[in-house]
């Protein structure tokens, strides 16, 4: 059974600051996502990869699959970034669907 | 921008009643989802649907619950006889090719059991 860690679980940083949130999964997957979700409840996919990286604004996320690891990087941050982000592994098929990690809350202050 | 929009936003029902959750996948996707997140847990994958009838489900997704794609634009969920421990928001999301593209989720549904 695939699981998701993330860390850190909570993030508190000032408004400029680069943020680096971690993403491990156990077992080989055919894609990974990043997600954010807001106060409110919704959620917004904001990347999914299977290799490499990409960037898209001021966020980007990397990917290791021989470490299975995966990194979500967020330069010159802003409180409006300030959410839950969630990593989310797909195995490709299988019982478990989208396997989430339990978020990792970033608030960052003015 | 297309977007994947779930009604009702907010549900209350009394224990043993059947709730039906509703959402409107994106136009031309081709897989779609239901998933669960009970309050202050992680989210949690219910079932896929793909091609008119279940891909994939988990242990969650047991009798209670069943999928239904009506009239081909939406897709809902039934829980036939809700439990208190059914509480929890629940997300549909869709996608054109599993694994190789984006999901797009949806707002969401409280569902509240008292």
């Amino acid at each position: 059974k695939n699981e998701v860690e993330q860390s850190p679980q909570n993030l508190t940083a000032q408004e400029g600051e680069f943020i680096t949130i971690n993403c491990s999964y156990s077992v080989g997957i055919s894609a990974l996502h990043w997600l954010q979700q807001h106060p409110g409840g919704g959620i917004v996919s904001l990347f999914m990869l299977s290799s490499g990286k990409k960037k898209h604004g001021r966020l980007i996320a990397t990917i290791n699959i021989q470490e299975k690891h995966s990194s979500l990087h967020i330069t010159a941050s802003h409180p409006r970034d300030s959410a839950v982000y969630i990593c989310a592994s797909d195995s490709g098929g299988g019982a478990d669907g989208l396997t989430f990690g339990k978020g990792t809350h970033l608030i960052i202050q003015p | 921008e297309p977007e994947v929009t779930q009604t009702p936003s907010h549900q209350v029902t009394q224990m043993g009643q059947e709730v039906i959750l509703r959402c409107v996948p994106i136009s031309n996707h081709l897989y779609f989802y239901w998933y669960r997140q009970i309050l202050g847990q992680k989210v949690e994958f219910l079932v896929s649907f793909y091609n008119n009838e279940i891909s994939e489900k988990s242990e969650i997704f047991d009798d209670q619950f069943s999928v239904e794609r009506p009239d081909g634009s939406n897709f809902t969920l039934k829980i036939r006889s809700t439990k208190l421990e059914d509480s929890a928001m629940y997300f549909c999301a869709s996608d054109f090719d599993r694994g190789n593209t984006e999901a797009f989720f949806g707002q969401g549904t409280r569902l509240t059991v008292v």
